[in-house]
This record gives C-alpha cells, sequence and structure tokens, in this order.
C-alpha cells in the first residue's frame, strides 16, 4: 500500500531554532507538494516541484523558508529561524504525472511547535 | 479576488440520514474543483475532482455536483455512518491547474 511518509510526527522547538521536515513522495510520483494547515488559516500552498524542479513557491515566506529536492525520494522544508508564528501541521502531498486534474495523496503531517 | 466559501462551518447529523454540504467559489479562469476528506489528526483524502465539463461525480456514497455557471458545488453524503465523521474541505485550481485556491472547511459530525 503505496503512501506518502513524512517525518518527524511532531516537532517541539524554540524560537529561533531550525527546524528541517522530511517527505518522501510515492515511489515514482513525480510532483510534490508541501502545504501548511491552522486552524485560523486553515490549509495553505507553500511550494511545489515537478520532476524535483521547483515550479512555484510563491505562498512560502522566503526570507526564513526553504524546500528542496535533493532526490526524487526526499523531499525537504527548511525554517531558519523558526517564529512562534510558524506552529502548524505541515503536509507533503504527491501527485503521479500532470498535477492539474491528478488527485493529490497527502502524508500524515508533521505538527510542528514553536516556543 | 479569488475565494472559496464554504457552508456550513459545521454540522452534525444522525447516522443513516443524508447530508449536503456547499462550496461557493469565484475563482476563475476556473480548471478544477476538489473535495478532500480529513479525519482528525490526519491528512486530508481525495473524494473527487471535477473539472469544467463534468457535473456531477460520484465516489461510494459521496457524489459531487458541479455548477460551473453559478459556480457552486455541492458534496452530498448519503446513509451517512459514523466514520463519515470529518472535515470536508473545497479547494479550486485556476489557469492551468496550478494555482489553488481553498475553503475552510465543513466539520461534520455524525452521532448515533
Amino acid at each position: 500500500d503505496a503512501r506518502v511518509t513524512q517525518t518527524p510526527r511532531h516537532k517541539v522547538t524554540e524560537m529561533g531554532q531550525e527546524v528541517t521536515m522530511r517527505c518522501q513522495p510515492i515511489l515514482g510520483h513525480n510532483t510534490v507538494f508541501w502545504y501548511r494547515q491552522t486552524m485560523m488559516q486553515g490549509l495553505e500552498l507553500l511550494a511545489y516541484f515537478r520532476n524535483r524542479a521547483p515550479l512555484d513557491d510563491s505562498g512560502m515566506p522566503k526570507d526564513r523558508f526553504s524546500a528542496e529536492m535533493p532526490d526524487a525520494t526526499l523531499a525537504t522544508l527548511k525554517i531558519q529561524p523558526s517564529e512562534p508564528r510558524d506552529s502548524a501541521v505541515y503536509f507533503c502531498a504527491s501527485g503521479p504525472t500532470f498535477f492539474g486534474n491528478d488527485t493529490q495523496y497527502f502524508g500524515p503531517g508533521t505538527r510542528l511547535t514553536v516556543l | 479576488k479569488n475565494q472559496v466559501e464554504q457552508s456550513p462551518q459545521s454540522l452534525i447529523i444522525l447516522e443513516g440520514k443524508n447530508c449536503t454540504l456547499q462550496c461557493n467559489y469565484t475563482v476563475s479562469p476556473f480548471s478544477n474543483l476538489r473535495w478532500y476528506k480529513q479525519d482528525t489528526g490526519r491528512g486530508p483524502v481525495s473524494l473527487t475532482i471535477m473539472t469544467f465539463s463534468e457535473n456531477t461525480k460520484s465516489n461510494g456514497r459521496y457524489t459531487a455536483t458541479l455548477d460551473a455557471d453559478t459556480k457552486q458545488s455541492s458534496l452530498h453524503i448519503t446513509a451517512s455512518q459514523l466514520s463519515d465523521s470529518a472535515s470536508y474541505i473545497c479547494v479550486v485550481s485556476a489557469g492551468t491547474g496550478n494555482q489553488f485556491y481553498f475553503g475552510t472547511g465543513t466539520s461534520l459530525t455524525v452521532i448515533p
């Protein structure tokens, strides 16, 4: 049963610390998305990749956030330095081909708390 | 302004009853509309994806409708079960499908 995996599942850190979240997309999927979800804002798209190349990261605060796909089996989202307002659940999702009408498969999320 | 609004914000129904959730959007140019189910503490799961030319799509007891003229969609749940308790999120894509606009979701609780 193929699924998207994310690590860590939970992360508590102090303001100013670096946070790295990892995602393993479903094998063979070539589109990867990073989302953030909060009670106040709901679901937001931060960035997405196609064939490991970043296509759009306009939803991401560039001064502190960075997203990369070092290889086809790993996507990372990094926050440096972290701030309390970054507290949220971060989801990774992957899609098989052209993402326009494709189903996106979400991981279980990383719950981040910044104190 | 591109927006997606869902109603009601929350809903409580008895097990076995039907219900309908609404999604109104002002997104343009429209590409597709997705309904997701999100259980507490889990990632969203895709229920349906509808393009401009589709006006109804079913996935088991879930049936989504789309009226592209009025820019409205609904998700109808038939014979609800306790496991249907979740948040239901409507997402509308614009352009070539690479711009996403999210509703804030409807929280559904099914009680025995």
